[in-house]
């Protein structure tokens, strides 16, 4: 049962382009939701975070649009460059000692 | 990667042999996890430690055991390994987790194949 829900599974964008991923989740107990960045042989790193109450944050390209009635919330990459081809994973936080992942959404940025 | 190894990086080992996952970090975080990633799910967390021989389970625990006998060393033990075992398994570590200011950081991984 995968608690947070993420789609696409892949991504092919162009360079310039607007990728955009989705999450989705159903424990109303989750209060807290980064999005992390993974790149081949490396493990996952914080790229931006949001509070359930907040409905947009942004930092440089990236943008988390969160919907709390809905219980959705997504990643914008605005300008997508090759150097943003990842996979990227979303993820909750319940408490201050779990963090759920949602299955990763792997992104190519094409010429 | 914040100061966390992982050890090995690679293994190849037989079904049915035990084998001891390391992670060692020099950031003096109270919080340590283990995570498994595989294709289709995601990162699944498997145990996580909140202090010095304070571990818990995570969602995939059934066949891993863990110890913590020192702040900077997380240990992941499969008993008897199983193909189903085959992995890559992510060491992380927090100070606060949970708050925005001190987010997972994980190290580089151990990508275990269980023959």
């Amino acid at each position: 049962q995968q608690q947070v829900k993420q789609s696409p599974q892949s991504l092919i964008v162009q360079k310039g382009g607007i990728s955009i991923i989705n999450c989705a989740y159903e424990n109303t107990a989750f209060d807290y939701f980064p999005w992390y960045q993974q790149f081949p042989g490396k493990g996952p790193a914080l790229l931006i975070a949001i509070r359930p109450d907040v409905s947009e944050k942004k930092e440089g390209r990236f943008t988390i649009s969160f919907n709390k009635s809905a219980k959705q919330f997504s990643l914008h990459i605005m300008d997508s460059q090759p150097g943003d081809s990842a996979t990227y994973f979303c993820a909750a936080w319940e408490g201050n000692e779990k963090l759920t992942f949602g299955t990763g959404t792997r992104l190519t940025i094409i010429p | 990667d914040a100061g966390i190894t992982q050890s090995p990086r690679h293994k190849v080992t037989e079904t049915g042999t035990p084998v001891t996952l390391r992670c060692h970090q020099t950031e003096n975080h109270r919080y340590m996890y283990w995570y498994r990633q595989d294709p289709g799910h995601g990162l699944r967390l498997i145990h996580y430690s909140y202090g010095v021989k304070d571990t818990d389970k995570g969602e995939v625990s059934d066949g891993y055991s863990v110890s913590r006998s020192k702040t900077e060393d997380f240990l992941l033990t499969l008993e008897s390994a199983t193909s189903s075992q085959t992995s890559v398994y992510f060491c992380a570590i927090s100070t606060s987790p949970g708050q925005s200011n001190s987010p997972l950081h994980f190290g580089n991984g151990t990508r275990l194949t269980v023959t």
